[in-house]
């Protein structure tokens, strides 16, 4: 599965929109993006995924360059709910096994 | 709440000790995933079963084993513990057999101390 490279920590004021980017140059072409985020020591929250397309849901907004090598997580107005560790992973279908890949990630904090 | 339930929340045993981590995945869901998490190795990918079936597998260790039971349920065996091997036990379930038609769902996960 194709690496992803993703910033270690960012910041961002509350009410503001987070941009979270993703770096995926080796990506495949039936690869899907995901983003993931954990909170704390919770469980894993899916966000969103997506193929080609740039997506949207009541949590984000997933944007991915029309080459596929890189994406951005759009948090539109982040609050102090979303600081996390956010998760892009890139993974693809083989015969119904899937294993997410999860690498570091990028601590992302929301401050007041 | 995800919907998947792990027990126990917490475990502290000692070493050369053998656990049993369970995990009820969601209602309907036939996918179980099992991760593991350290403070210096991140989340780790351990295995997949689907209806019962090993699907996919990760960096489990030999001394690690899992299965999924007729009625979907989990359970992740660790066997001759190590002090390495404390660490936060993460199951997922997902309802699709195909990897990119949905989401995981994540339990709170097993926290598990070796001594």
């Amino acid at each position: 599965d194709a690496k992803t490279t993703q910033p270690p920590s960012m910041d961002c004021a509350e009410g503001r929109a987070a941009n979270l980017p993703c770096n995926h140059s080796t990506i495949s072409g039936n690869e899907y993006v995901y983003w993931y985020r954990q909170i704390h020591s919770q469980g894993p929250q899916y966000i969103i995924h997506g193929l080609k397309n740039n997506e949207t849901n009541e949590m984000a907004s997933l944007i991915i360059t029309e080459d596929r090598k890189s994406s951005t997580l759009i948090l539109p107005h982040a609050t102090l709910r979303d600081t996390a560790v956010y998760y892009c992973i890139v993974n693809r279908d083989i015969q119904g096994a899937q294993k997410l890949v999860f690498g570091q990630g990028t601590r992302l904090t929301i401050n007041p | 709440d995800s919907g998947v339930t792990q027990t126990p929340k917490h475990l502290i045993t000692a070493t050369g000790q053998r656990v049993t981590l369970r995990c009820s995945p969601r209602s309907g869901d036939l996918s179980v995933y099992w991760y593991q998490q350290s403070l210096d190795q991140g989340l780790q990918f351990l295995i997949q079963y689907y209806n019962g079936e090993e699907r996919a597998k990760g960096n489990i260790l030999e001394r690690f084993s899992a299965q999924q039971f007729p009625d979907l349920h989990s359970e992740l065996n660790l066997s001759s513990l190590e002090l390495g091997d404390s660490a936060l036990y993460f199951c997922a379930s997902s309802v699709a057999k195909k990897a990119n038609t949905g989401e995981l769902f994540f339990g709170e996960g097993s926290r598990l101390t070796v001594l």
